[in-house]
């Protein structure tokens, strides 16, 4: 089955800094990637949609200036948290569309959990 | 804007019970609805998809259901386990470009 990947599964990085989170689609090409993040205890909450080619469409309410997000090519979106606060804790998820006609099948990656001290 | 809630929150059961969880929607045109299952810590494992066309869906002790009318779909585990413990979120995609809405899931746990 199609598989998507996250990297790094785990992060731990000072205040301030930036940290840059890798998502591939393995074995389908994906013009569509969504990016989700997670607090503890709390569902997944939908940041922004990745489109190869093109700018980002952010959730409202997400500043896109500190969640950089781009979509290279077809398998690889990358999202940059930039001058991480510890507030940007959370667990990130991305996910990318398999185009199968009717039958559209949404992937979802492994996440990756950011802890900004 | 779609809602999606999940009743109840949480859930304990004895093992070898089957059980039903919930999830509704306020808005009908969807285009998927998917459940998944998240262990703590973890990422997200799914476990039935069905598509807006389809009423059900089966996997082993699985079944899911899905009434678009009414807004609502269910996820019966047969038979369970404790390692059927973990929450689970079903999530609804309302575009098919796979943008989805999650509930805030329900958390199983299974006593032995």
């Amino acid at each position: 089955g199609a598989v998507v990947s996250q990297h790094p599964s785990w992060v731990i990085c000072k205040s301030g800094t930036s940290v840059k989170i890798e998502c591939r689609s393995l074995d389908f090409q994906a013009t569509t990637m969504f990016w989700y993040r997670q607090f503890p205890k709390q569902s997944l909450m939908l940041m922004a949609t990745s489109n190869e080619g093109s700018k980002a469409t952010y959730e409202q309410g997400v500043e896109k200036d500190k969640f950089l997000i781009n979509h290279a090519s077809l398998t690889l979106s990358t999202l940059t948290v930039t001058s991480a606060h510890p507030e940007d804790s959370s667990f990130y998820i991305c996910s990318a569309t398999r185009l199968q006609g009717p039958t559209d099948t949404q992937y979802f990656g492994p996440g990756t959990r950011l802890t900004v001290l | 804007k779609q809602e999606v809630t999940q009743i109840p929150a949480a859930l304990s059961v004895p093992e070898g019970e089957n059980l039903v969880l919930n999830c509704s929607f306020t808005d009908s045109a969807i285009y998927n609805l998917q459940w998944f299952r998240q262990d703590p810590g973890k990422g997200l494992t799914s476990l039935l998809l069905i598509q807006s066309s389809q009423r059900e869906q089966t996997s082993g002790r699985l079944n899911a259901s899905l009434d678009k009318s009414s807004g609502r779909s269910t996820l019966y585990i047969a038979a369970s386990q404790p390692g059927d413990s973990a929450t689970y979120l079903c999530a609804v995609g309302y575009t098919n470009a796979g943008k989805s809405t999650f509930g805030d899931g329900t958390t199983l746990t299974v006593k032995p």
